[in-house]
């Protein structure tokens, strides 16, 4: 079955400018989480969303944000773009929020922001 | 609130020889824990879990790790070490809140021919 798929794989922006990401679930799984993994930072999470809910948010600024369609199709927002906002942003998807549910992770999407 | 230390930025073997790396966890109730390995421009692939079921777990790859209460450990191993398990390897814990991973700084392992 397919795994998470995430798009676009690259993007480049320039400061200011807002970008989406999207993030397609496995098929039957309905909890979607989102992280940032930078060099600095390591993995970071940002938010996680079950059944277009957002039940857990980490702690990254306003700028940051996402939201569930009902297909568990998940997007992430980025406003105001800063040059500190290029990392590669990974979404994992599982059946549901549990904490020992596997999470599967996509490939990710590589942001730079110029 | 959970967190995940890993020991060891970065780690050489030969390859053939043994491979451990290194997680201690702080939790304050028992923790489900988790090794991924991460390739270069890949996303994380988990490599094996602890549910409390067993504390000696197996994972893909030839992988294990125990957990060790009493040290608050959860120690990734490999008997012999293969040229393609060169990566980046992150021990995390699962927050007790849901879907959510804390991750180590991850260790980078490096197999020498």
């Amino acid at each position: 079955k397919a795994g998470v798929t995430q798009t676009p794989r690259y993007l480049i922006k320039t400061r200011g400018q807002q970008v989406t990401l999207s993030c397609s679930p496995i098929s039957g799984h309905r909890s979607v989480s989102w992280y940032q993994q930078t060099p600095g930072q390591g993995l970071q999470f940002l938010f996680e969303y079950f059944s277009e809910t957002q039940r857990n948010k980490g702690n990254f600024p306003g700028r940051f944000s996402g939201r569930q369609f009902s297909n568990s199709r998940s997007e992430m927002n980025v406003s105001t773009l800063e040059l500190g906002d290029s990392a590669l942003y990974l979404c994992a998807s599982s059946l549901r929020p549990s904490l020992n549910t596997e999470a599967f992770f996509g490939q990710g999407t590589r942001l730079t922001v110029v | 609130a959970q967190s995940v230390t890993q020991l060891g930025s970065h780690v050489s073997v030969s390859e053939g020889a043994l491979v451990l790396l290194r997680c201690n966890y702080s939790s304050s109730v028992p923790p489900y824990l988790f090794w991924y390995v991460q390739y270069p421009n890949q996303g994380l692939q988990l490599l094996l879990k602890y549910t409390s079921a067993a504390t000696l777990v197996k994972g893909i790859n030839g992988f294990e790790a125990e957990f060790k209460k009493s040290e608050t450990s959860f120690h990734l191993t490999k008997p012999s070490a293969h040229m393609s398990d060169a990566a980046e390897y992150f021990c995390a814990v699962s927050e007790a809140s849901g879907n959510k991973l804390v991750f180590g700084a991850g260790t980078i392992l490096r197999v020498k021919s």
